[in-house]
């Protein structure tokens, strides 16, 4: 089964609220990854997970934080985001960081209203 | 410089034709490795095909291969016998250096037609 899931599929907030995406995969991965993705752009990556440590950042604005809570879960917390950030959110997991492949969830589309 | 160039952003083939997607690379390290991932409208990622930089055969799975150049930088997707449900967006990726760093093409955009 190679299945990442991503909740919710859509969310739509506002610049004041606090929200969290949800990444889960049950493929025994130990790498986990966060992007975001404009439209008609390539994905853009935002975290590294390699065994629940961040292990890359690539210069995120701080209103995104990630959390990996185990092994099997990686949450992305928001709170107070701009418009521009509109995006769909992809999570992905592999074996491990390295040469191994990228399996992708389904996304969440995000509107910061 | 880019990392990786796809210099089609469109594409058009005829259903049950093969068509091939370019794709170059530029790296300095002797250990890296190719991917192409499809994402169709509904926005997932799938994963397609596999190349790495010490493989001496092409990567091949199913309708897919990977037409792989080392010497050229070049590792273009082939898709035999195109079907409707090919119509998608289609990503070349690398990973390369010691950080693993992953970076992704702009994509090309094939339109399968009946």
């Amino acid at each position: 089964d190679t299945e990442v899931t991503q909740t919710p599929k859509h969310l739509v907030m506002g610049m004041t609220n606090k929200k969290s995406l949800k990444c889960e995969q049950h493929m025994g991965h130990r790498a986990m990854y966060w992007y975001k993705q404009k439209a008609k752009k390539p994905p853009e990556l935002m975290f590294v997970y390699s065994y629940e440590k961040l292990s890359i950042n690539e210069s995120v604005p701080s209103r995104f934080s990630p959390e990996c809570p185990n092994s099997s879960l990686l949450n992305l917390h928001l709170h107070a985001l701009q418009p521009e950030d509109s995006a769909l959110y992809l999570c992905a997991s592999s074996q491990a960081v390295g040469t191994y492949e990228q399996y992708f969830g389904p996304g969440t589309r995000l509107t910061v209203t | 410089a880019q990392k990786i160039t796809q210099t089609q952003p469109g594409m058009f083939v005829q259903e049950k034709e093969a068509v091939t997607l370019d794709c170059t690379y530029d790296t300095s390290d002797p250990s890296y490795g190719l991917f192409w991932y499809k994402q169709p409208s509904s926005g997932e990622m799938i994963f397609l095909i596999y190349q790495g930089s010490y493989d001496q055969q092409n990567a091949t799975e199913g309708r897919y291969s990977l037409n792989f150049q080392k010497a050229r930088k070049s590792a273009n997707l082939v898709i035999s016998a195109s079907q409707l449900g090919d119509s998608a967006m289609y990503f070349c990726a690398m990973r390369e250096g010691p950080g693993n760093q992953f970076y992704f093409g702009t994509g090309t955009s094939l339109t399968v037609i009946p």
